[in-house]
């Protein structure tokens, strides 16, 4: 498999679950990225992993919790979200932590819709 | 504070027109990325660019550091161009902050 892969490709869950969000990425790349692309908004980053260590942690939420065990793979873990929180969610990676040296590859989202 | 406008925000066309596609940024960045988005969600990263002009195939992204604008042209536009482009800027350093414009949504008719 190639590229960055995300499972699942949507999600349903209720204000009282948890679950998780899952990223791999087969580039051989150091830097994993968590973005939120709600509608009618611009796309926001929220977390930044460089060498499985957080670099970045953009304001947000902890009912989102993101987990780098090694440079191939990312979690977003979820609990006691919000009706506000149903977006579409994106993975990135990088080949090295430098958003002017070079693109971004992503994968295809998870549709999260929170009842 | 640091913005990224883009306009139109929808743009229909005709297949084989010229499209162009603009981004205004506020302050001084590092670098611009444009990258286009698929109904589904998938999202592919066109160019990056901090001067000059950049060509691939039928796009061809330019940026004009004095005037903090930069546009994406699509030449001889096909139905498979239609996606929303989204252009982010790179402010504050090469690991600064990357804001992200609203996207342009582009339909191409057949």
């Amino acid at each position: 498999e190639t590229g960055v892969t995300q499972t699942p490709r949507h999600l349903v869950m209720g204000m009282t679950n948890k679950k998780s969000l899952k990223c791999e990425q087969h580039l051989g790349h150091n830097a994993m990225y968590w973005y939120k692309q709600s509608a009618k908004k611009p796309l926001e980053l929220m977390f930044v992993y460089s060498l499985e260590e957080r670099v970045e942690n953009n304001s947000v939420p902890s009912r989102f919790s993101p987990e780098c065990p090694n440079s191939s793979h990312l979690f977003l873990h979820l609990h006691t979200l919000q009706p506000e929180d149903s977006a579409l969610y994106l993975c990135a990676s990088s080949q090295d932590l430098s958003w002017a040296g070079g693109e971004q590859y992503f994968g295809p989202g998870t549709r999260l819709t929170v009842t | 504070k640091n913005e990224v406008e883009q306009s139109p925000q929808n743009l229909t066309a005709q297949e084989g027109e010229f499209i162009t596609i603009n981004c205004s940024y506020s302050v001084g960045i590092s670098a611009l990325h444009w990258l286009q988005q698929h109904p589904g969600g998938g999202i592919v990263s066109l160019f990056m660019l901090s001067s000059g002009k950049k060509k691939h195939g039928r796009l061809i992204a330019t940026i004009n550091i004095q005037e903090k604008h930069s546009s994406l042209h699509i030449t001889a536009s096909h139905p498979r161009d239609s996606a929303v482009y989204i252009c982010a800027a790179v402010y504050g350093g090469s690991q600064g902050n990357l804001i992200f414009g609203k996207g342009t949504k582009l339909s191409v008719k057949p």
